[in-house]
């Protein structure tokens, strides 16, 4: 069984600052993906990121880094100098690998970002 | 840029009757996902659909769920008699034919349905 987890339920910055969000999986896949999406206060589910399990390169995308780990099966979401705009829920979620069928994702309960001036 | 579309935006209806939730997938792609989100909780699959039939279903997709792709271009996700615990955002996903699993997901709006 696949298994997500978000401790943070909440976090809250001052604008500027730098902000982790956690999450740390279970599967027992050899070969799996990871994802980040965030859901804005207008409840769509927006795309960030996917890392797939052979390939433990960080990665940064303008303000947005991720940290992937797998030996302590953790893939950490990064946002530097936060912005306002950033207000979100974000949510880790993870899929397994199989070929010419359908993959669900398993969703983490998500960490709720309140970035304020 | 191509996006999932998903009809209606909100929708209330009475315990006991039949919804039909409309989503138009990203036209190139392959595999057709539901999903929904209990307010204030997590995103929690329900089915996916791959070649005409479901490749995979969740333990809340029951008997009173169904999904059917009419056309070449819609994906219907059909709840026979609604309960009240049916109330929440249901969202529809798309994807490409890719090996492996690593096909992005690709989200519509969402339908929020309220069962009263």
């Amino acid at each position: 069984a696949q298994k997500v987890t978000q401790a943070q339920t909440e976090i809250s910055v001052v604008e500027k600052e730098d902000v982790t969000l956690d999450c740390v999986y279970e599967t027992r896949d050899t070969t799996y993906y990871l994802f980040w999406y965030k859901q804005p206060p207008s409840g769509e589910l927006v795309f960030l990121i996917r890392r797939n399990s052979f390939d433990e390169q960080n990665e940064i995308s303008g303000r947005y880094s991720w940290n992937f780990q797998k030996s302590t099966s953790s893939f950490n979401f990064t946002i530097t100098a936060s912005q306002v705009v950033d207000s979100a829920v974000y949510f880790c979620a993870l899929s397994g690998a199989s070929t010419g069928t359908a993959s669900k994702l398993t969703f983490g309960t998500g960490t709720r970002l309140q970035v304020t001036l | 840029e191509p996006e999932v579309t998903q009809t209606p935006s909100h929708q209330v209806t009475q315990m006991g009757q039949e919804v039909i939730l409309r989503c138009v997938p990203i036209s190139n792609h392959l595999y057709f996902y539901w999903y929904r989100q209990i307010l204030g909780q997590k995103v929690e699959f329900l089915v996916s659909f791959y070649n005409n039939e479901i490749s995979e279903k969740s333990e809340i997709f029951d008997d009173q769920f169904s999904v059917e792709r009419p056309d070449g271009s819609n994906f219907t996700l059909k709840i026979r008699s609604t309960k009240l615990e049916d109330s929440a955002m249901y969202f529809c996903a798309s994807s490409e034919r890719v090996a492996g699993g690593r096909n992005e997901q690709f989200f519509g709006p969402g339908t929020r349905l309220t069962v009263l």
